[in-house]
């Protein structure tokens, strides 16, 4: 069972609302990671993060930010949020201890209206 | 660049046997995955293979890979309902950014 937790779960805002996304670890793991999925579709990497002060883009564009301050916690940001931004966000995390598998956590279900 | 394909869905009877198919094209992936994602979840990691392996087999779920062919695929025996679900295939390459890169799912429907 993976120790990796996400917050909110479901979120609906308004169009240029600033939101944070929660993710955390108990695992010590050293690489995290944000992919976006629409309902149904594939996962997108948007952001990901080798270790404490380390962050890099993904492969799909993202107007949102990451910061890695401490080791278990990887939030992402929207500074601005907007319709185009209705998503799943999911996090997740791994480390080349336990073979570089990556755990995912429930996902944050996200509606800007 | 990396690209990871699936057919995307598959219909079986309960009791069946279902294989999933998935195709890569990184010959540098070390670690190929398969995750399960039921509606409005995350994603749930049911096995993963080795890339100097042939076979794994665990419990109902086989995985078998053709690293010629860069060909991947997941047998699920007894396939009962409640393994209705996307089921992605993902892969790890060995080299540059260690992220996963994920086919775009394979829906999986039971039917009693």
């Amino acid at each position: 069972e993976a120790d990796i937790y996400q917050t909110p779960r479901y979120l609906v805002i308004g169009t240029g609302k600033k939101i944070t996304l929660e993710c955390s670890q108990t695992m010590g793991h050293d690489k995290m990671y944000w992919y976006q999925q629409d309902p149904g579709m594939e996962l997108h990497l948007i952001h990901y993060s080798y270790g404490v002060n380390s962050t890099e883009k993904g492969d799909l564009s993202s107007e949102s930010t990451v910061s890695r301050i401490r080791t278990e916690h990887f939030p992402l940001t929207l500074e601005s949020a907007r319709p185009s931004h209705t998503s799943q966000y999911l996090c997740a995390s791994s480390t080349r201890a336990s073979g570089n598998t990556i755990y995912f956590g429930e996902g944050s279900w996200l509606t800007v209206v | 660049g990396e690209d990871v394909e699936q057919s995307l869905f598959l219909s079986v009877r309960e009791g069946d046997s279902s294989v999933i198919n998935c195709t890569y094209t990184d010959s540098s992936s070390t670690y190929l995955y398969w995750y399960k994602q039921e509606p409005g979840a995350g994603l749930q990691l049911l096995t993963y293979i080795f890339s100097n392996m042939d076979m794994k087999q665990d419990q109902r779920l086989t995985v078998l890979l053709n690293k010629k062919d860069k060909h991947l695929s997941l047998r699920i025996a007894d396939t009962q309902t409640g393994d209705s679900a996307i089921y992605f295939c993902a892969e790890i390459p060995d080299t540059g950014r260690r992220a996963l890169t994920f086919g775009s799912g394979t829906r999986l429907q039971v039917q009693p």
